[in-house]
């Protein structure tokens, strides 16, 4: 079955540090895009970070510069690294694959797995 | 950065009804539009991928439009598993962006 699962969350001081970990199965993580998105208490969805197959990594404003994402292909994991962490970073913290598929000259990606969440605490 | 404007942000319905959702989009982004389904305390679950393909195991009274930049989410005739938020999220280009969510709610 295809499928990821989050871990790592939990309360942190501000200014402290969490790395969220994204085990997948049924697929291999470096062969597809992989993303991070969060979701505040009560607020919308807010994408914060890609890893793509090629090792190209993006970020949202709010996190750049404290948020690392990367991979680890020999456990299919992929990791959420944050530092610096600040009250507004409370979330639960989504790991999803992007699937892809052409047409004509033209790649579409969409977010077709999702793993459970896991929540991020930033409180003194 | 894209941004993506859905309206209504809520909109209460009933079991039967048909219910349209719209998502905008700051600047064109072609097909590249997917339709999420939340509901309380769960992971997203994708609907709609490619502005109008539904993913596999989606009832198919669940459809969708795009024109230009306005997108649309129709359910046909709404059940109750159908009751949640319902967001559109950009992935043309990087950083994707998500709508703000459109909460169904029952009447």
């Amino acid at each position: 079955e295809v499928q990821v699962a989050e871990s790592g969350g939990g309360l942190v001081q501000p200014g402290g540090s969490l790395r969220l970990s994204c085990a997948a199965s049924g697929f291999t993580v470096s062969n597809n895009y992989m993303n991070w998105v969060r979701q505040a208490p009560g607020k919308g969805l807010e994408w914060v970070s890609i890893l793509y197959s090629s090792g190209t990594t993006h970020y949202a404003d709010s996190v750049q510069g404290r948020f690392t994402i990367s991979r680890d292909i020999s456990k299919n994991t992929v990791y959420l690294q944050m530092n610096s962490l600040r009250a507004e970073d409370s979330a639960v913290y989504y790991c999803a694959r992007d699937s892809s598929l052409v047409r004509g000259y033209s790649y579409y990606y969409y977010m077709d797995v999702w793993g459970k969440g896991t929540t991020v605490t930033v409180s003194s | 950065d894209i941004q993506m404007t859905q309206s209504p942000s809520s909109l209460p319905a009933s079991v039967g009804d048909k219910v349209t959702i719209t998502c905008r989009a700051s600047q064109s982004i072609g097909s590249h539009l997917n339709w999420y389904q939340q509901k309380p305390g769960k992971a997203p679950k994708l609907l709609i991928y490619t502005a109008s393909s539904l993913q596999g195991g989606v009832p198919s009274r669940f459809t969708a439009t795009a024109s230009g930049t306005d997108f649309t989410l129709i359910i046909s005739s709404l059940q109750p598993e159908d009751f949640a938020t319902y967001y559109c999220q950009q992935s043309y280009t990087s950083p994707y962006t998500f709508g703000q969510g459109t909460k169904l709610e029952i009447k």
